[in-house]
């Protein structure tokens, strides 16, 4: 089974913070993505990648960006942490490029910015 | 752009009793089709999925068929369990790879 895990289940940090953001899967997949998910909004996506070094703007990237140094990991970053970016962040990864790929999910982090 | 749009929750019945979850999509070109579920304290997990107009997904009892005429792809189950419980998300794919969902359903089955 794909194995996608974050690092944290629970994050609190404060305003004006630089926060990371850590996800891992473990089967080799392409694409990775980072959402997140708010009450009544559902999930939207923040940024997502296709390849190591590569990365593209989801639907609301401001305030945030990505790194993908690795295959396996996708790191999302707020550069300084708001309290509206309380959320609970999902990350995902699907393989190739193919639209019926299903995406895997970690477990989430929930954050709080104080 | 992209769209889903899911009936709101919470959607409360009994145990046995049988269960539709409406979806509704808007999307340029021909997207594939998902249903995930979300139960307390986990990540989204893929329910069904289907990629082409009248394509039936299935699994776990749940069924779902791809209407391109209606751009609708409604949940159904015949007898939900309390284990059923959880948040139902529809989601679309187009080109890029990423999902497109709706705000999600809550479904709170009572014994």
């Amino acid at each position: 089974d794909v194995k996608v895990t974050q690092s944290s289940r629970y994050l609190v940090k404060r305003t004006g913070e630089k926060v990371f953001l850590e996800c891992v899967q473990d089967m080799d997949h392409e694409n990775m993505f980072w959402y997140r998910q708010d009450p009544g909004l559902g999930l939207r996506l923040i940024y997502f990648s296709y390849d190591v070094k590569m990365k593209e703007k989801g639907d609301i990237p401001e305030g945030y960006s990505v790194s993908r140094e690795k295959k396996e990991r996708f790191s999302l970053i707020l550069e300084s942490a708001s309290t509206n970016q309380t959320s609970m962040y999902l990350c995902a990864s699907s393989k190739g490029q193919n639209r019926d790929q299903p995406q895997h999910f970690g477990d989430g982090t929930r954050l709080s910015i104080l | 752009g992209d769209s889903v749009t899911q009936m709101e929750g919470p959607v409360t019945l009994s145990e046995e009793a049988f269960l539709t979850i409406n979806c509704t999509y808007t999307a340029t070109g021909y997207p594939s089709l998902f249903w995930y579920v979300q139960y307390p304290g986990e990540g989204l997990q893929l329910l069904l999925k289907a990629t082409k107009a009248d394509d039936k997904g299935s699994n776990k009892g749940f069924e779902a068929t791809y209407r391109k005429e209606t751009t609708s792809f409604h949940l159904e189950k015949g007898s939900v369990q309390v284990s059923d419980s959880a948040v139902y998300f529809c989601a679309l794919m187009t080109g890029r790879r990423a999902l497109t969902f709706g705000s999600g359903t809550r479904l709170q089955v009572q014994p």
